[in-house]
C-alpha cells in the first residue's frame, strides 16, 4: 500500500480516443503532481496542484488536460494523443508544494500508456 | 537550466560487493538532493534526502554524500543484496523550493547477481 493509487495500471489507446487517468491519495496531502517518464529520458514534471489550484504547467501540450476536484483526487484527461506520448505516467503527492525540509513526495505505481 | 547526470547508466555486480553510484548537477544553488529507488513497473520510493547544508545522510546500508560546491553526490551501498536490484534516481531541488524546481537524472539501473 503506497498511499497513492493510480488507475488503470495499463492503458492502450488509439490516437483518436479519449481516456482519463486517475490518481487518489490517502495521505492527507494537499499537493499533487503528474509526471511523465519516457524511456531513456529523465522524469518530467507535467502539472502541479496545490490546495486544488494549478500551480505549474510546464508547457505541456493541450491534448493533456488535468483536473483536481479535491485534495485527494487528480485526473489526467487525454485526447488526440501522439505515439510519442507513450510513457509511464506517475502521480505523486506531498504535504505542501514547497518541498523544503524532510517532506518528500510519495509516488503511485504509475499508468503505463501505449498509443497505437 | 539545471541538469542532473547519473553515472553509470547501468551496473551489474555480484552479491556482497560495496558499490558507489554517482550523481552530478550543473547548478550548485540547490535546496536539497534526494535519492530514490524505482522497482520495475513501480513508482519511486524516497531513500535519502540531504539538505544543502548537510554533507551526508545514512540509512541502514545506504550512505549518501553531498558536495554542493562541486555539484556532486554519491550513493554508497554496502554489502549489496539481490533485493537491492532496481533503478536509482537522483533529484535536486532548486533553491526556490517549489516542486517545479525538482530535476531528476536518468537513473542508474543496478543488478545484483546472486
Amino acid at each position: 500500500e503506497t498511499g497513492v493509487t493510480q488507475t488503470p495500471r495499463h492503458l492502450v489507446m488509439g490516437m483518436t480516443n479519449k481516456k482519463s487517468l486517475k490518481c487518489e491519495q490517502h495521505l492527507g496531502h494537499n499537493a499533487m503532481y503528474w509526471y511523465k517518464q519516457s524511456a531513456k529520458k529523465p522524469l518530467e514534471l507535467m502539472f502541479v496542484y496545490s490546495l486544488e489550484e494549478r500551480v505549474e504547467n510546464n508547457s505541456v501540450p493541450s491534448r493533456f488536460s488535468p483536473e483536481c476536484p479535491n485534495s485527494s483526487h487528480l485526473f489526467l484527461h487525454l485526447h488526440t494523443l501522439q505515439p510519442e506520448d507513450s510513457a509511464l505516467y506517475l502521480c505523486a503527492s506531498s504535504q505542501g508544494y514547497h518541498l523544503q525540509g524532510n517532506q518528500p513526495q510519495h509516488f503511485g505505481d504509475g499508468t503505463r500508456l501505449s498509443i497505437l | 537550466k539545471q541538469e542532473v547526470t547519473q553515472i553509470p547508466a547501468a551496473l551489474s555486480v555480484p552479491e556482497g560487493e560495496n558499490l558507489v553510484l554517482n550523481c552530478s548537477f550543473t547548478d550548485s544553488a540547490i535546496y536539497n538532493l534526494q535519492w530514490f529507488r524505482q522497482d520495475p513497473g513501480k513508482g519511486l520510493t524516497s531513500l535519502l534526502l540531504i539538505q544543502s547544508s548537510q554533507r551526508e545522510q545514512t540509512s541502514g546500508r545506504l550512505n549518501a554524500s553531498l558536495d554542493k560546491s562541486s555539484g556532486r553526490s554519491t550513493l554508497y551501498i554496502a554489502a549489496s543484496q539481490p533485493g537491492d536490484s532496481a533503478t536509482y534516481l537522483c533529484a535536486v531541488l532548486g533553491s526556490g523550493g517549489g516542486a517545479d524546481g525538482l530535476t531528476f537524472g536518468k537513473g542508474t539501473h543496478l543488478i545484483i547477481q546472486p
